[in-house]
C-alpha cells in the first residue's frame, strides 16, 4: 500500500539555523508530491507541490524542497529558520491515478529566538 | 485558493450522541475530501464526497458511522454518529482545486465525553 513517512517527528532549532525535514513516499509509479504547513491554532496551509519539471521546488516563506525519483523522496528545506516557523510540517503523496492524499506522520518544528 | 469554513469549529459531545460537520466552500469544486487529525497524529482519509452520489469510504470508514452528504458543488457535510470517546478528534474538509491539489478547512475540534 501507499505510505508516506518523515522520519523526524520533532526538530528543535535555533533561529537562522539551516532546516531540512525528510519525506519517503512508497510507490512506483508517478507521484504528485506536497508540503503542508499548520501554525499554532490555524488550519492546514499548502507550502509547496511537486508534479513535474524541475525537481526543486520553491514555495512560500522560502521554503524549497527537492524530488529525487531514485530515492523515492521529497525533502523540506529553508537555509535560515525564523521563530515564525515553529510549525507541525506534513508530507503527502497523491498518485497520478486518483485524488486522494496520503500524508506522513508529521513533523514537529520549534524554533528559538 | 477558495475559501473554505468549517461549523462548528469545535464541540463537546455526550457519547451516543452524533453531531453534523458543515463545510462551505465559496467557489464551485468537484472533489471535497473528510479527514480525521486524531490527537498527536497524522491525517487520515475518511472518505470522498462525490456530488450527486454516495461518498467514497476508506478502508475503516463506514457510511453508517460517518454518513456524508453533498448536496451541491460548494457545500458538504460529516455526521459522526454514535459517538465514543475514541471519536475524540480534529475533522477536517478539504476541495480539489485548480491543479490537482487540497485546500483544507480549519477543523472541527470534537472532544467526546
Amino acid at each position: 500500500a501507499q505510505s508516506v513517512s518523515q522520519h523526524n517527528h520533532h526538530v528543535i532549532l535555533s533561529e537562522a539555523a539551516s532546516l531540512e525535514l525528510g519525506c519517503n513516499y512508497s510507490y512506483g509509479g508517478t507521484v504528485n508530491l506536497f508540503w503542508y504547513v499548520q501554525y499554532p491554532g490555524q488550519h492546514l496551509q499548502l507550502l509547496l507541490k511537486y508534479f513535474s519539471g524541475d525537481p526543486l521546488v520553491k514555495g512560500i516563506k522560502g521554503f524549497e524542497a527537492e524530488f529525487i525519483k531514485s530515492k523515492f523522496s521529497f525533502n523540506l528545506r529553508k537555509p535560515s529558520v525564523q521563530w515564525s516557523d515553529t510549525a507541525e510540517y506534513f508530507c503527502a503523496a497523491q498518485t497520478y491515478n486518483t485524488d486522494k492524499l496520503i500524508f506522513g506522520t508529521g513533523t514537529r518544528l520549534q524554533v528559538f529566538p | 485558493s477558495a475559501v473554505i469554513s468549517q461549523k462548528p469549529s469545535r464541540d463537546i459531545c455526550q457519547r451516543g450522541t452524533s453531531l453534523t460537520i458543515q463545510c462551505q466552500v465559496d467557489s464551485q469544486v468537484t472533489m471535497m475530501f473528510w479527514y480525521r487529525q486524531q490527537p498527536g497524529q497524522s491525517l487520515t482519509l475518511i472518505a470522498t464526497a462525490n456530488q450527486g452520489s454516495e461518498a467514497t469510504y476508506e478502508s475503516g470508514f463506514v457510511i453508517d458511522k460517518f454518513p456524508i452528504s453533498r448536496p451541491n458543488l460548494t457545500f458538504s457535510t460529516l455526521t459522526v454518529s454514535n459517538m465514543s470517546p475514541e471519536d475524540s478528534s480534529i475533522y477536517l474538509c478539504s476541495a480539489l482545486l485548480g491543479e490537482e491539489t487540497q485546500y483544507f478547512g480549519p477543523g472541527t475540534r470534537l472532544l467526546v465525553l
